[in-house]
């Protein structure tokens, strides 16, 4: 079964940087792009980019292109996800997610159990 | 980025009413609209792709429709697990983007 497992935790000061990671297992990695999505306290849904497991392509949101850097390790079947500059309102529940293809729609199928970042000073 | 309006922000409803929450995309987006639920402390999971095909194993109550800009996901009698915040995504842009949620709430 598709399993996708995030990293812990992390608490970064204003100004750090911080790197998820996502092991993948029950399917082949390089078939499917993974996204990542990210959820602040109390707050909607935000779509962060994406990156094709195969090519290593990616696609960011706008609002954070420039900070944020998505990658993935083949070899480990492990995809990452870096911002950089921390804020405080960086601070948000993390998820990385496999798509799947249905008749040319993509669908954000496949939930890590997601990482929770603190930035706080 | 292509924009989704989702309303209304939080609805309350008893058990047994027919809820309807609709999304509106700020371009043509063809039929490449899903919904997903999302439970406090949980992460989403798929209740309709493809804006209305219904994934499996989600009950027949829940429903979608619409194409172009404008969708409506339906639950046809609400259920206590039915609370929950919903939203609509777009995946016709390559920049993925989410409706703001609606978070049904008991009456």
């Amino acid at each position: 079964q598709v399993q996708l497992v995030q990293s812990g935790a992390e608490v970064r000061k204003p100004g750090a940087s911080v790197k998820v990671s996502c092991k993948a297992s029950g399917y082949t990695f390089t078939n499917y792009g993974i996204s990542w999505v990210r959820q602040a306290p109390g707050q909607g849904l935000e779509w962060m980019g994406w990156i094709s497991a195969y090519y290593g392509d990616t696609n960011y949101a706008q609002k954070l292109q420039g900070r944020v850097t998505m990658t993935t390790d083949t070899s480990t079947t492990t995809a990452y996800m870096e911002l950089r500059s921390l804020r405080s309102d960086d601070t948000a529940v993390y998820y990385c997610v496999r798509e799947a293809d249905f008749g040319g729609v993509i669908v954000l199928f496949y939930w890590g159990q997601g990482t929770q970042v603190t930035v706080s000073s | 980025d292509l924009q989704m309006t989702q309303s209304p922000s939080s609805l309350s409803a008893s058990v047994g009413d027919r809820v309807t929450i609709t999304c509106r995309a700020s371009q043509s987006i063809s039929n490449h609209l899903n919904w997903y639920q999302q439970k406090p402390g949980k992460a989403p999971k798929v209740l309709i792709y493809a804006t209305s095909s219904l994934e499996s194993g989600v009950p027949s109550r829940f429903s979608g429709s619409g194409s172009g800009t404008d969708f409506t996901l339906t639950i046809s009698s609400l259920q206590p697990e039915d609370f929950a915040t919903y939203y609509c995504q777009q995946s016709y842009s390559n920049l993925k983007t989410f409706g703001q949620g609606t978070k049904v709430e008991v009456k």
